[in-house]
């Protein structure tokens, strides 16, 4: 039982490149997350996925998009990188989207050049 | 005003003492409340999560929660070196287009010192 798994770990872009961020989760979740961590800024939600078929925007959507491809896999992707969008990036899955706890991936850290 | 709004510290405490971290969040139709703590380089972990007023007690950790005054707190008992970290308070919302997605304070860095 891996929970949340992300990759890559780490990624370096340069400005305008494309790059797709994965992540599953064998927890037989429904609902899964994509935030994004800058200093000071906390745990930011980017878009998020209900239960599968599903996506919505979250508080920072611009510049991303996100396929909830099956139950366990949920990807974000950055079309066209832009240095704002250095970054750590956690993925996260919880059994329904309501009250129930999140549990987060190791993170994916981004820096765009 | 921010959403939920945390003392970003540092905060820091003898070992062995209480540590009291604070937190407070705007909307009102809040329901649900998480502590989470992440350790430098690492992801987020829940410590303890908290739906009604009062207290709840998981072995040294204590949430509290007053919903009249919009407050919840995390007091960690017998600090510890590896209690060093920062905490996250994690406030989820009632209803209208929040409804289910966590809104994160910015976390307050804790320090436990020998």
């Amino acid at each position: 039982n891996a929970g949340v798994t992300q990759t890559p770990k780490f990624q370096v872009l340069k400005t305008g490149q494309s790059m797709t961020l994965q992540c599953a989760q064998d927890m037989n979740h429904n609902s899964m997350y994509w935030y994004r961590q800058d200093p000071g800024m906390g745990l930011r939600l980017i878009y998020y996925s209900a239960s599968e078929g599903t996506t919505d925007k979250g508080e920072v959507p611009n510049g991303y998009n996100v396929s909830r491809l099956n139950k366990r896999e949920f990807s974000l992707r950055l079309e066209s990188a832009a240095p704002s969008q250095t970054s750590v990036y956690f993925c996260a899955s919880s059994s329904r989207l309501s009250t129930d706890t999140q549990y987060f991936g190791p993170g994916t850290r981004l820096t765009v050049l | 005003q921010k959403e939920v709004e945390q003392n970003s510290g540092p905060l820091s405490v003898p070992e062995g003492a209480i540590a009291s971290l604070n937190c407070t969040y705007s909307d009102r139709g809040s329901q649900s409340f998480f502590w989470y703590r992440q350790y430098s380089g690492k992801s987020p972990e829940l410590i303890m999560f908290i739906y009604s007023n009062g207290d709840k007690e998981d072995g040294r950790f204590t949430a509290q929660l007053n919903k009249a005054s919009q407050y919840v707190s995390l007091l960690i008992r017998d600090s510890q070196p590896s209690d060093s970290a920062t905490y996250l308070c994690a406030v989820n919302a009632k209803g209208g287009t929040s409804y289910g997605k966590l809104t994160f304070g910015q976390g307050t860095i804790l320090t436990v010192h020998p």
